[in-house]
């Protein structure tokens, strides 16, 4: 099983329509999460970070965190091609031989106009 | 831009050959984690330092070692290089290493071993 699981898509989403990312993750002491958006060829940038079970919204971003159940979401309102982009969760792991910042594989999702 | 660096932009090297990337951290940054991204896949953590001191390891042979310089810069060592290490080698600075510090990631260097 992978430390962090993401579905690889491509999710295609009309443009303005929402956009709906899931992560899951093994490690139930977690309490850090993350994610990234990573166009092709360039580096992750932070869109979000979330710490607490609920919903954190910022800006056209929601991000959702269930820790009982392992689970992290993120919601993209108005989805524009702007957008397309590979979707990175992140999860920061307490672990023995070190702390470390686990990523999902990614969602790649492209935005059709 | 996250004020993080690295260097150089492009790298090819043959097999067996060694190679040293570099990055430059933000300003007030004292740590710097390294990871190695696989076309398609996500970034896997080769280690971080704090500084100066190696600060937690991922599952990656001896062959990669690292080193964090007094004003934080950071080099990352590969010898014997091999075939799958080609790859997007990217460093990320954060104030303090801590759970809920924002990594920031550099541009990444594209290393092709041939």
């Amino acid at each position: 099983q992978k430390e962090v699981e993401q579905n690889s898509g491509p999710l295609s989403v009309p443009e303005g329509a929402i956009a709906s990312l899931n992560c899951t993750y093994s490690d139930r002491g977690s309490q850090s999460f993350f994610w990234y958006r990573q166009y092709s060829g360039k580096s992750p940038e932070l869109i979000m970070s979330i710490y607490s079970n609920g919903d954190k919204e910022d800006g056209r971003f929601t991000a959702q965190l269930n820790k009982a159940s392992q689970y992290v979401s993120l919601l993209i309102r108005d989805s524009q091609p702007s957008d397309s982009a590979t979707y990175l969760c992140a999860v920061y792991m307490i672990k023995a031989a070190g702390n470390k910042l686990t990523f999902g594989g990614g969602t790649r999702v492209l935005v059709k106009p | 831009e996250t004020g993080v660096t690295q260097s150089p932009t492009h790298l090819i090297k043959t097999r067996g050959q060694q190679v040293t990337l570099r990055c430059s951290s933000q300003s007030g940054h004292n740590t710097v984690s390294w990871y190695q991204q696989a076309l398609g896949q996500g970034p896997q953590f080769i280690f971080q330092y704090y500084r100066e001191e190696e600060n937690g390891r991922g599952n990656f042979p001896p062959r990669f070692s690292g080193l964090q310089f007094p004003n934080y810069s950071s080099e990352l060592n590969v010898n014997a290089l091999e075939l799958d290490d080609s790859a997007l080698y990217l460093c990320a600075s954060s104030t303090d290493g801590a759970s809920t510090d924002t990594q920031y990631f550099g541009p990444g260097t594209r290393l092709t071993v041939l």
